[in-house]
């Protein structure tokens, strides 16, 4: 079965309007953790944010959130304000001991 | 920037050569894995390695091997090379600091086999 689960294989959006990307996760651990990547079209992956399952606060950094909905085992991304350079691949992925990725999510942010 | 480099960042090889690659880190950190991406799959985990001489296996582990004889470099070696292990290979480092957890990636190496 698949433990992380992203739906969207691409999304586009306007400049300065916000984005979500969704992702969903299956586990029966109580202590896992949660992560959203970026990877450019460069090829590197980037680390955007992170939260654990016993954080009560919504992860934030920046221009970026992590929408945690526990009892829904969601963990969607959402990107404020976006830019022409948010266009990448967005990776959830869920640490269950080591780190499970999902198939990641296109997004295209047009002017 | 967690000081992790990769190398080689690019190699073509033939089918049935052995193959390693590197990964390098300049920070002491004690976890380290191996990640294999291709598309549709997102990354895959190979190996990882918890100290010197400690490592386990991921999810896609067959036709790799790993070795870690010092804290800063990682191996992983193909054996036998072959034409479904032509892939990009991200080494990565992980960093735990009370309740936060973050994850690190190297810049990537371009493995062909052909």
């Amino acid at each position: 079965a698949q433990k992380i689960t992203q739906t969207q294989p691409g999304m586009f959006v306007q400049e300065k309007e916000a984005v979500t990307l969704d992702c969903t996760y299956d586990t029966s651990d109580q202590s896992y953790g949660l992560f959203w990547y970026k990877q450019p079209s460069s090829g590197e992956m980037i680390f955007l944010i992170y939260q654990g399952s016993y954080d009560e606060q919504n992860a934030t950094e920046g221009r970026y959130s992590l929408n945690f909905q526990k009892a829904r085992k969601s963990a969607n991304l959402v990107i404020s304000a976006s830019q022409l350079g948010d266009s990448a691949m967005y990776f959830c992925a869920m640490r269950e001991g080591k780190l499970i990725f999902g198939t990641g999510t296109r997004l295209q942010v047009f002017p | 920037d967690a000081g992790i480099t990769q190398s080689p960042r690019h190699k073509v090889t033939e089918t049935g050569t052995p193959v390693t690659l590197r990964c390098h880190q300049t920070e002491n950190h004690r976890y380290m894995y191996w990640y294999r991406q291709d598309p549709g799959h997102g990354l895959r985990l190979i190996h990882y390695s918890y100290g010197v001489k400690d490592t386990d296996k991921g999810e896609v582990s067959d036709g790799y091997s790993v070795s870690r004889s010092k804290t800063e470099d990682f191996l992983l070696t193909l054996e036998s090379a072959t034409s479904s292990q032509t892939s990009v290979y991200f080494c990565a480092i992980s960093v735990s600091s009370g309740s936060s957890y973050e994850q690190y990636f190297g810049p990537g190496t371009r493995l062909t086999v052909t």
